[in-house]
């Protein structure tokens, strides 16, 4: 039962453009939401993330929005680099667990930046 | 600060063999936790540790063990591989303090190694 589901496994853009990278969820007892970007032979690291009681949370390029009656979320980067090039992957934790270290990610999308 | 470290980046087994994986967390981290990431699968929890005990348990078969010393340096092993264990096996650190999370929305923030590839033959 994949719980967070990111439909999309690729995204290409251009350089300078709007990426927006999707996650669906279906657990409506997840609290926190999470984005984590991949390089290759690199562990994935941290960007941004999300309370269940938000609806949109911003870090300079990076901002993610959450819909809660949709069970959706989104990640979206303006503008685009070509160092954001990376497997992003998408997570959640569950309600009143916010100091676990268990969350539930998704398969993962693709982007691509074109110069 | 250093990061997470995990040995052995790189490992090939054949089938039945058995491996161990280390992670040394960041200091001061006191919660390890483990992901298998396959092609297509995304990351998958394994479980996670937390002063010695294991707190959290993903859906995997007993064959997955893990242990977590008093230092906070944990080790995972893999018994009687079979060809489906190929995958990379990340660790995770994070402080887990009371009061949760260590990012400003509140949430939990893992901080992972660079994984330990396994290749099972």
């Amino acid at each position: 039962d994949q719980q967070v589901k990111q439909n999309s496994p690729s995204l290409s853009v251009q350089e300078g453009r709007i990426s927006i990278l999707n996650c669906d969820y279906t657990n409506s007892m997840f609290d926190y939401f999470l984005w984590y970007k991949k390089y290759p032979a690199e562990g994935p690291t941290f960007l941004i993330s999300i309370s269940s009681i938000k609806d949109k949370n911003e870090d300079g390029r990076f901002t993610v929005f959450l819909n809660k009656s949709a069970k959706h979320l989104s990640l979206h980067i303006v503008p685009s680099q070509p160092g954001d090039s990376a497997v992003y992957f998408c997570a959640a934790s569950r309600n009143g667990s916010s100091n676990t270290g268990k969350l539930i990610f998704g398969q993962g999308t693709t982007l691509q930046v074109k110069p | 600060k250093a990061g997470v470290t995990q040995t052995p980046r790189y490992l090939i087994k054949t089938r039945g063999q058995q491996v161990t994986l280390s992670c040394s967390p960041i200091s001061g981290h006191r919660s390890v936790s483990w992901y298998q990431q396959t092609p297509g699968q995304g990351l998958q929890f394994l479980f996670e540790y937390f002063s010695e005990t294991q707190r959290n348990k993903g859906n995997f078969p007993g064959r997955f063990s893990g242990r977590q010393f008093s230092n906070s340096r944990s080790e995972m092993n893999v018994s009687t591989l079979e060809l489906g264990d190929s995958a990379l096996y990340l660790c995770a650190s994070s402080f887990r303090g009371p009061g949760g999370g260590s990012s400003k929305s509140g949430a939990n923030v893992l901080t992972f190694g660079a994984g330990s590839r396994l290749t099972v033959l």
